[in-house]
């Protein structure tokens, strides 16, 4: 059972536009929800984080926001560069006693120059 | 500078083998954790540990077992290696259970 589910494999972007990556999770428990970003031969990364209490969250180039009437989120990205070209994992979390991850797919986006 | 390292990045061997992984953080963090990476690209989280307690996912077999030498090291050690083993294992560690876990490089295991 998915309880993290990323249902597009990849999606390319023309650099300087934005980049949506989506993000639907199934356990109404989850309260913290993480992307990271992965490259070829390399471990994720941590990217940005939200709290269930918030519904937006930004960090620079890089936006996350959470709908959690729809058990949805998304990134943004923009402006795009060719250096965002990468693996994007989402990943949920329950606060307390749950202490572990659960990872979506990921999504492989392409930042075409 | 590595904040967190594993060996061997790559690993082939033979069914019913024992092998070990190694992974070492020097972030000075206190829990630690390994996950899988199957065929399908999804990472499934294996073990989560700390000084403290561990936790272990019911769905991985008890050939598996993490060890952790001290802090900074949380090995994980495979006995009766089987074909369906093959994946790429992950470590990572945090700074506590509700922060942002850092991830090492990987290591690729095929069993043949």
């Amino acid at each position: 059972d998915q309880q993290v589910k990323q249902n597009s494999p990849s999606l390319s972007v023309q650099e300087g536009r934005i980049s949506i990556l989506n993000c639907d999770y199934t356990n109404s428990m989850f309260d913290y929800f993480l992307w990271y970003k992965k490259y070829p031969a390399e471990g994720p990364t941590f990217l940005i984080s939200i709290s269930s209490i918030k519904d937006k969250n930004e960090d620079g180039r890089f936006t996350v926001f959470l709908n959690k009437s729809a058990k949805h989120l998304s990134l943004h990205i923009v402006p795009s560069q060719p250096g965002d070209s990468a693996v994007y994992f989402c990943a949920a979390r329950v606060s307390g006693s749950a202490r572990q991850l659960t990872f979506g797919s990921g999504t492989q986006l392409t930042v075409l120059p | 500078d590595t904040a967190v390292s594993q060996t061997p990045k790559y690993l082939v061997t033979q069914m019913g083998n024992d092998k070990s992984i190694k992974c070492e953080q020097n972030l000075g963090h206190d829990t630690m954790y390994w996950y899988k990476q199957d065929s399908k690209k999804f990472l499934k989280i294996m073990f989560s540990y700390n000084n403290k307690e561990l936790i272990i996912n019911e769905t991985v077999p008890n050939r598996f077992s993490p060890k952790s030498p001290d802090k900074a090291h949380l090995n994980l050690h495979i006995n009766s290696l089987e074909l369906g083993d093959s994946a790429v294992y992950f470590c990572a560690s945090s700074q506590d259970w509700d922060r942002e876990q850092y991830f090492g490089p990987g290591t690729r295991l095929t069993v043949t």
